[in-house]
């Protein structure tokens, strides 16, 4: 079985620039999750999905947002990119249903704000 | 709040060395869900292991073994006979009440020749 993916794997912005970040769960997986990984604040949430709704929120500002497809793929976007954006975007899937199901990740795009 | 703290910032072994990575949590909840992940230098974060609060059984895996000890609130993992491959960065979790992953900072293993 195919692992979660993410693109892309690299990428470099401006600042006042917006990003989107794609990921792809593991066949059959309906909930992705989405994490920021910096050297200052380690890994932190972002936000869930599951059936296209959002299911869970983190605390980040109104600039980072997300949606999730019928086929369970999600993307993340982040508009008016900060310096304080640079960081590695991870995105984990789970499992149908439970909410307490393992999360799996993919390989993570690295951000780079110039 | 749940808490996950990894006091050891970095260990560095010799090959074969047998190495243990401390894992203390804090948690209210009477059922709560911890893991393990392993991030090598390539980024990716690799599912260890799980363990449901219900579930006291220690495990072992090959080279891998996890102590779960809630008197102490400890989920310690030792690698036995530890080899350069697993030189990466570990990190230990846990489910907050909404079942977002609740990580500690991380351990930096370094294993060696």
């Amino acid at each position: 079985k195919a692992g979660v993916t993410q693109t892309p794997r690299y990428l470099i912005k401006t600042r006042g620039q917006q990003v989107t970040l794609s990921c792809s769960p593991i066949s059959g997986h309906r909930s992705v999750s989405w994490y920021q990984q910096t050297p200052g604040q380690g890994l932190q949430f972002l936000f869930e999905y599951f059936s296209e709704t959002q299911r869970n929120k983190g605390n980040f500002p109104g600039r980072f947002s997300g949606r999730q497809f019928s086929n369970s793929r999600s993307e993340m976007n982040v508009s008016t990119l900060e310096l304080g954006d640079s960081a590695l975007y991870l995105c984990a899937s789970s499992s149908p249903g439970l909410a307490q199901e393992t999360q799996y990740f993919g390989p993570g795009t690295r951000l780079l704000v110039l | 709040a749940q808490k996950v703290t990894q006091a050891q910032t970095e260990i560095s072994v010799v090959e074969k060395e047998d190495v243990t990575l401390d894992c203390v949590y804090e948690t209210r909840d009477t059922t709560y869900y911890l893991f393990w992940y392993k991030q090598p230098p390539s980024g990716e974060l690799v599912f260890l292991i799980r363990r449901n609060s219900f579930d006291e059984q220690n495990e072992i895996s090959g080279r891998y073994s996890w102590n779960f000890q809630k008197s102490t609130s400890s989920f310690n993992f030792t690698i036995t006979a530890s080899q350069v491959v697993d030189s990466a960065v570990y990190f230990c979790a846990q489910y907050d009440s909404s079942y977002k992953l609740i990580f500690g900072s991380g351990t930096r293993l370094l294993v060696r020749p």
